[in-house]
C-alpha cells in the first residue's frame, strides 16, 4: 500500500531563511504533485513531477523529484510572510486516480 | 480558476441522518473525486469517477455512495451519517487521470 509521509509538519522560519520539506512515499510512482493550503481555503496546485530528475521553480519555491529514492523536496528560498500556509504533496498510486496524500507541513513564516 | 463548486458548503446534522454533498463543475473534465480532510491525515479519497455512470472506491469508501448521472455533477451521500464523518469534504477534478487535480472550495460537515 502507498504511504506518504512528510517532514517536517510543523515549521517556524524566519523571513530571509532558506528550508526544505521533504516528502518520502513507499512505492514506485514517477507522479507526484505538490499543492498549498491557506487557512480555510482549499487547496492550490504548485507543482506537477513527473519522471525522475524533474525539478520545477516559481518564485521561491523550488520542488525535485527522485523516483529512485522515493523522495521529493520543496525548498523554500528566502522566505517571506505571504509564504505561510501548509503544504502536502500527493503522489499517484498504481492507478493515477488512486492520489495517496502527506499529512501536510504547517509552514509559519515570521518577520 | 477552475469552475467546481460544491453545495451546501457548511452543515450541521444529527447521526443517522441521510446527507448528499453536491459538486458541479463547468470544466466538462472526465475524472471527478471526493476527499475527506482530517487533521493529520491530509486529505483522503473517498470515491472517484471516470464517467458518466463509472465510479470506483478511494481509500476511505465505507459509509459513502457515490452517483454521478451528468459530466458536471458528482454527488456523494452519507446514507446513516455518523460522528466519524464530521469532516471537510473537497471535490477534485482532472482532465485526465494523470493530470493535476483541481480542488472545489470544500463543504464542512458536523454530525452530532
Amino acid at each position: 500500500e502507498l504511504k506518504v509521509e512528510q517532514n517536517p509538519l510543523f515549521l517556524s522560519m524566519q523571513e530571509g531563511k532558506n528550508y526544505t520539506i521533504y516528502c518520502n512515499y513507499s512505492t514506485t510512482s514517477d507522479r507526484l504533485y505538490w499543492y498549498r493550503q491557506d487557512p480555510g481555503k482549499s487547496l492550490e496546485s504548485l507543482f506537477v513531477l513527473l519522471s525522475n530528475g524533474a525539478v520545477k521553480q516559481e518564485g521561491r519555491l523550488m520542488a525535485s523529484l527522485d523516483t529512485k529514492a522515493r523522495l521529493s523536496t520543496l525548498h523554500i528560498t528566502a522566505a517571506v510572510h505571504d509564504l505561510s500556509a501548509t503544504y502536502f504533496c500527493a503522489v499517484a498510486g498504481w492507478n493515477n486516480n488512486d492520489m495517496r496524500f502527506g499529512a501536510g507541513t504547517r509552514l509559519t513564516v515570521k518577520p | 480558476d477552475a469552475g467546481i463548486t460544491q453545495s451546501p458548503r457548511h452543515k450541521v446534522t444529527e447521526t443517522g441522518t441521510p446527507v448528499t454533498l453536491r459538486c458541479h463543475q463547468t470544466e466538462n473534465h472526465r475524472y471527478m473525486y471526493w476527499y475527506r480532510q482530517d487533521p493529520g491525515h491530509g486529505l483522503r479519497l473517498i470515491h472517484y469517477s471516470y464517467g458518466v455512470k463509472d465510479t470506483d472506491k478511494g481509500e476511505v469508501s465505507d459509509g459513502y455512495s457515490v452517483s454521478r448521472s451528468k459530466t458536471e455533477d458528482f454527488l456523494l451521500t452519507l446514507e446513516s451519517a455518523t460522528s466519524s464523518q464530521t469532516s471537510v469534504y473537497f471535490c477534485a477534478i482532472s482532465g485526465m487521470s494523470t493530470d493535476t487535480q483541481y480542488f472545489g472550495p470544500g463543504t464542512r460537515l458536523t454530525v452530532l
